[in-house]
Protein backbone atom coordinates (compact mmCIF):
# COMPACT_ATOMS: atom_id res chain seq x y z
CA UNK A 1 0.00 0.00 0.00
CA UNK A 2 1.26 3.20 -0.99
CA UNK A 3 -1.07 5.08 2.33
CA UNK A 4 -2.09 8.22 2.10
CA UNK A 5 -0.28 10.49 -1.02
CA UNK A 6 0.06 13.94 -1.75
CA UNK A 7 0.65 15.90 -4.92
CA UNK A 8 2.39 18.39 -5.40
CA UNK A 9 5.17 18.30 -2.36
CA UNK A 10 5.92 22.20 -3.59
CA UNK A 11 4.02 25.07 -4.75
CA UNK A 12 4.26 28.47 -5.40
CA UNK A 13 1.27 30.70 -6.22
CA UNK A 14 0.99 34.49 -7.08
CA UNK A 15 -1.76 36.45 -5.10
CA UNK A 16 -5.48 35.31 -7.01
CA UNK A 17 -4.24 31.83 -8.80
CA UNK A 18 -6.16 28.78 -7.97
CA UNK A 19 -4.90 25.60 -7.80
CA UNK A 20 -5.90 22.39 -6.41
CA UNK A 21 -3.46 20.32 -4.13
CA UNK A 22 -4.37 16.06 -4.66
CA UNK A 23 -4.76 13.29 -1.87
CA UNK A 24 -5.44 9.93 -2.33
CA UNK A 25 -5.23 6.82 0.28
CA UNK A 26 -5.39 3.10 -1.04
CA UNK A 27 -6.53 2.30 2.35
CA UNK A 28 -10.77 2.06 1.55
CA UNK A 29 -10.42 4.72 4.73
CA UNK A 30 -13.70 6.55 4.44
CA UNK A 31 -12.91 9.61 6.52
CA UNK A 32 -10.32 12.26 4.99
CA UNK A 33 -9.93 15.57 5.73
CA UNK A 34 -7.43 18.60 5.61
CA UNK A 35 -5.23 20.13 7.71
CA UNK A 36 -2.97 23.01 7.42
CA UNK A 37 -0.23 23.73 10.09
CA UNK A 38 1.14 27.03 10.31
CA UNK A 39 4.48 27.94 13.10
CA UNK A 40 3.40 27.72 16.43
CA UNK A 41 -0.35 26.93 15.68
CA UNK A 42 -0.59 22.93 15.72
CA UNK A 43 -2.37 21.56 12.69
CA UNK A 44 -6.04 22.73 12.45
CA UNK A 45 -8.75 20.95 10.25
CA UNK A 46 -9.78 22.88 7.36
CA UNK A 47 -12.78 20.01 5.63
CA UNK A 48 -13.06 17.21 6.03
CA UNK A 49 -15.43 14.27 4.08
CA UNK A 50 -16.77 10.81 5.88
CA UNK A 51 -17.41 9.02 2.21
CA UNK A 52 -17.66 10.03 -1.20
CA UNK A 53 -20.28 12.15 -1.68
CA UNK A 54 -20.24 14.02 1.98
CA UNK A 55 -18.29 16.70 2.97
CA UNK A 56 -18.26 19.26 5.87
CA UNK A 57 -16.08 22.27 7.15
CA UNK A 58 -13.84 21.80 9.98
CA UNK A 59 -12.11 24.65 12.17
CA UNK A 60 -10.79 27.12 9.04
CA UNK A 61 -12.93 26.24 5.93
CA UNK A 62 -12.83 29.86 4.40
CA UNK A 63 -11.06 30.18 1.09
CA UNK A 64 -10.93 26.32 0.01
CA UNK A 65 -13.62 23.81 -1.40
CA UNK A 66 -13.13 20.26 -1.29
CA UNK A 67 -15.18 17.67 -3.02
CA UNK A 68 -15.40 13.50 -2.79
CA UNK A 69 -16.26 11.78 -5.53
CA UNK A 70 -14.36 8.40 -4.68
CA UNK A 71 -13.27 6.87 -1.93
CA UNK A 72 -9.86 7.27 -2.82
CA UNK A 73 -9.39 10.92 -3.50
CA UNK A 74 -9.79 14.18 -1.74
CA UNK A 75 -8.87 16.87 -3.18
CA UNK A 76 -8.50 20.77 -1.74
CA UNK A 77 -9.28 23.63 -3.85
CA UNK A 78 -7.88 27.41 -3.33
CA UNK A 79 -10.10 29.35 -5.13
CA UNK A 80 -8.15 32.64 -5.18
CA UNK A 81 -4.77 32.19 -3.25
CA UNK A 82 -4.21 34.74 -1.18
CA UNK A 83 -0.87 35.59 1.33
CA UNK A 84 -2.22 34.39 4.52
CA UNK A 85 -2.77 30.93 3.06
CA UNK A 86 1.01 30.03 2.78
CA UNK A 87 1.17 26.96 4.75
CA UNK A 88 1.92 23.34 4.92
CA UNK A 89 -1.24 21.06 4.24
CA UNK A 90 -1.89 17.60 5.43
CA UNK A 91 -4.08 14.99 3.85
CA UNK A 92 -5.27 12.08 6.68
CA UNK A 93 -7.65 9.42 6.28
CA UNK A 94 -8.81 6.47 8.51
CA UNK A 95 -11.49 3.94 9.28
CA UNK A 96 -14.72 6.30 10.14
CA UNK A 97 -15.72 3.86 13.03
CA UNK A 98 -14.65 3.92 16.78
CA UNK A 99 -12.45 7.37 15.44
CA UNK A 100 -9.56 5.57 14.38
CA UNK A 101 -6.27 6.63 14.03
CA UNK A 102 -5.92 9.33 11.16
CA UNK A 103 -2.55 8.38 8.98
CA UNK A 104 -0.99 11.13 7.72
CA UNK A 105 0.12 12.04 3.81
CA UNK A 106 3.81 13.77 3.79
CA UNK A 107 2.60 17.20 3.17
CA UNK A 108 2.45 20.13 0.49
CA UNK A 109 4.15 22.97 1.30
CA UNK A 110 2.42 26.00 -0.37
CA UNK A 111 3.83 29.73 -0.70
CA UNK A 112 1.28 32.29 -2.03
CA UNK A 113 3.55 35.38 -2.73
CA UNK B 1 -10.20 28.07 24.93
CA UNK B 2 -7.83 25.61 23.82
CA UNK B 3 -8.78 22.05 23.85
CA UNK B 4 -5.70 20.61 24.13
CA UNK B 5 -2.87 22.39 25.40
CA UNK B 6 1.06 21.34 25.70
CA UNK B 7 2.44 24.12 27.59
CA UNK B 8 6.05 23.32 27.11
CA UNK B 9 6.71 25.19 23.55
CA UNK B 10 10.12 23.81 23.66
CA UNK B 11 12.46 21.56 25.71
CA UNK B 12 15.95 20.91 25.65
CA UNK B 13 17.48 17.76 27.28
CA UNK B 14 20.98 16.10 26.86
CA UNK B 15 20.84 12.30 25.67
CA UNK B 16 20.41 9.75 28.12
CA UNK B 17 18.28 12.12 29.81
CA UNK B 18 14.45 11.42 30.28
CA UNK B 19 12.04 13.67 29.68
CA UNK B 20 8.38 14.01 30.03
CA UNK B 21 5.86 16.16 27.45
CA UNK B 22 3.04 17.41 28.76
CA UNK B 23 -0.45 17.72 27.85
CA UNK B 24 -3.80 18.30 29.10
CA UNK B 25 -6.93 18.58 26.93
CA UNK B 26 -10.59 19.64 27.65
CA UNK B 27 -13.93 17.65 26.81
CA UNK B 28 -17.53 17.53 27.72
CA UNK B 29 -17.95 14.21 26.07
CA UNK B 30 -17.56 10.69 28.11
CA UNK B 31 -16.00 8.56 24.98
CA UNK B 32 -13.03 10.21 23.08
CA UNK B 33 -9.60 9.80 22.22
CA UNK B 34 -6.51 10.89 22.84
CA UNK B 35 -3.28 10.99 19.91
CA UNK B 36 0.06 11.76 20.18
CA UNK B 37 2.07 12.22 17.29
CA UNK B 38 5.93 12.64 15.99
CA UNK B 39 6.92 15.20 13.56
CA UNK B 40 10.79 14.80 13.14
CA UNK B 41 13.00 17.46 11.21
CA UNK B 42 11.71 15.80 7.71
CA UNK B 43 7.86 17.02 8.32
CA UNK B 44 6.24 13.85 7.86
CA UNK B 45 3.55 13.18 11.19
CA UNK B 46 4.06 9.52 12.50
CA UNK B 47 1.63 7.83 14.39
CA UNK B 48 2.47 6.98 18.28
CA UNK B 49 -0.32 5.81 20.02
CA UNK B 50 -4.26 6.48 20.61
CA UNK B 51 -5.60 6.18 23.80
CA UNK B 52 -9.84 5.77 24.41
CA UNK B 53 -11.38 7.80 27.65
CA UNK B 54 -12.44 4.26 29.20
CA UNK B 55 -8.73 2.79 29.43
CA UNK B 56 -6.68 4.62 31.71
CA UNK B 57 -3.93 2.05 32.55
CA UNK B 58 -0.47 3.45 31.76
CA UNK B 59 1.05 2.34 28.68
CA UNK B 60 5.21 1.27 27.87
CA UNK B 61 6.79 1.03 24.49
CA UNK B 62 10.25 0.70 24.72
CA UNK B 63 11.96 3.81 25.86
CA UNK B 64 8.06 5.33 25.18
CA UNK B 65 5.36 5.81 27.87
CA UNK B 66 2.43 7.49 28.11
CA UNK B 67 0.30 8.41 31.69
CA UNK B 68 -3.50 9.05 31.33
CA UNK B 69 -5.22 10.60 33.88
CA UNK B 70 -8.84 10.98 33.74
CA UNK B 71 -9.13 12.96 36.90
CA UNK B 72 -6.46 16.10 35.58
CA UNK B 73 -7.20 15.67 32.35
CA UNK B 74 -3.84 14.88 30.96
CA UNK B 75 -2.36 12.49 29.04
CA UNK B 76 1.36 12.91 29.48
CA UNK B 77 4.33 11.54 27.22
CA UNK B 78 8.06 10.48 28.87
CA UNK B 79 10.81 9.15 26.73
CA UNK B 80 13.45 7.62 28.99
CA UNK B 81 17.12 7.31 28.18
CA UNK B 82 16.59 10.35 25.54
CA UNK B 83 18.52 9.79 21.88
CA UNK B 84 19.30 12.47 19.16
CA UNK B 85 16.70 11.03 17.28
CA UNK B 86 13.68 11.59 19.47
CA UNK B 87 14.48 15.49 18.02
CA UNK B 88 11.65 16.60 17.00
CA UNK B 89 8.02 17.93 17.27
CA UNK B 90 5.52 16.43 19.06
CA UNK B 91 1.87 16.85 19.11
CA UNK B 92 -0.91 15.70 21.71
CA UNK B 93 -4.60 15.46 19.88
CA UNK B 94 -7.75 14.98 21.08
CA UNK B 95 -10.68 13.12 18.90
CA UNK B 96 -14.70 13.54 19.66
CA UNK B 97 -17.63 12.77 18.14
CA UNK B 98 -19.51 15.49 16.37
CA UNK B 99 -22.86 15.73 17.48
CA UNK B 100 -25.57 14.49 14.61
CA UNK B 101 -23.28 13.96 12.14
CA UNK B 102 -21.81 10.27 12.91
CA UNK B 103 -18.44 11.62 12.66
CA UNK B 104 -15.65 12.92 14.58
CA UNK B 105 -12.82 15.81 14.77
CA UNK B 106 -9.69 15.36 16.20
CA UNK B 107 -8.21 18.58 17.63
CA UNK B 108 -4.16 19.12 17.87
CA UNK B 109 -1.97 21.01 20.77
CA UNK B 110 0.31 23.45 19.17
CA UNK B 111 3.22 20.97 20.06
CA UNK B 112 6.25 20.68 21.79
CA UNK B 113 9.56 21.13 20.12
CA UNK B 114 12.07 18.56 21.79
CA UNK B 115 15.61 18.94 21.39
CA UNK B 116 18.40 15.99 22.58
CA UNK B 117 21.52 17.34 22.62
CA UNK B 118 24.41 14.75 22.38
Amino acid sequence: NAGVTQTPKFQVLKTGQSMTLQCAQDMNHEYMSWYRQDPGMGLRLIHYSVGAGITDQGEVPNGYNVSRSTTEDFPLRLLSAAPSQTSVYFCASSYLLTQETQYFGPGTRLLVL
Amino acid sequence: AQKVTQAQTEISVVEKEDVTLDCVYETRDTTYYLFWYKQPPSGELVFLIRRNSFDEQNEISGRYSWNFQKSTSSFNFTITASQVVDSAVYFCALSEAISGAGSYQLTFGKGTKLSVIP
